[in-house]
């Protein structure tokens, strides 16, 4: 069935680099998009961006200078990495699934909670 | 980017009853193909975004049919008939007409 898992370090230091990670099964990367949306604490969600099966890329405005997502097909991974980070990057950090036949977000990882702080 | 405006932000509810939540769109989400690209989640305390109703009214599978979505160009509601215990969390409209995808800011769905 389709599953997406995020990880990475719960813990960045400002001014750091955040790398992420997406590791998808059930469906292909080649033919799906996948999408990582954060969620500062109580607060709502916020599309970052995403890849598109053919690989290629869009993202956030407000991000699109700090943020960088690219694949490995080969071991259904998505990766994010982001640099500049603030303590206002503070956020829990999801990958979906945008299925593009019915263009929603079908399926979530259970996210993975980033801190920013020193 | 297309701005998305839940009311009320926050609901207590009784087992039992019905809710409507409503979203609004700062442009139509009619889409070029006569489609409409609305949708709404829930998000359990604790829990990723589940998908509920895509594309306006289209219940996802396992979804009971007390939740029904109406609505069209920028107006939209999310009905919510014999509120269940497991129905509590916090519901999203969402939309992807237009690029960025958006969220609304939430509504709070909780116990009176």
């Amino acid at each position: 069935q389709v599953q997406l898992k995020e990880s990475g370090p719960g813990l960045v230091q400002p001014s750091q680099t955040l790398s992420l990670t997406c590791t998808v099964s059930g469906f292909s990367l080649t033919s799906n998009s996948v999408h990582w949306v954060r969620q500062p604490p109580g607060k709502g969600l916020e599309w970052m961006g995403g890849i598109w099966g053919d690989g290629s890329t869009d993202y956030n405005s407000a991000l699109k200078s700090r943020l960088s997502i690219s694949r490995d097909t080969s071991k259904s991974q998505v990766f994010l990495k982001m640099n500049s980070l603030q303590t206002d990057d503070t956020a829990i950090y999801f990958c979906t699934r945008l299925i593009t036949t019915d263009w929603y977000f079908d399926f979530w990882g259970p996210g993975t909670m980033v801190t920013v702080s020193s | 980017d297309v701005v998305m405006t839940q009311t009320p932000p926050s609901l207590s509810v009784a087992i039992g009853q019905s809710v409507s939540i409503s979203c609004k769109s700062s442009q139509s989400l009619v889409y070029s193909d006569g489609k409409t690209y609305l949708h709404w989640l829930l998000q359990s305390s604790g829990r990723s975004p589940k998908r509920l109703i895509y594309q306006v009214s289209n219940l996802d599978s396992g979804v009971p049919d007390r939740f029904s979505g109406t609505g069209s160009q920028k107006d939209f509601t999310l009905k919510i008939s014999r509120v269940e215990a497991k129905d509590l969390g916090v519901y999203y409209c969402a939309q992807t007409t237009h690029f960025p995808p958006t969220f609304g800011g939430g509504t709070k769905l909780e116990l009176k």
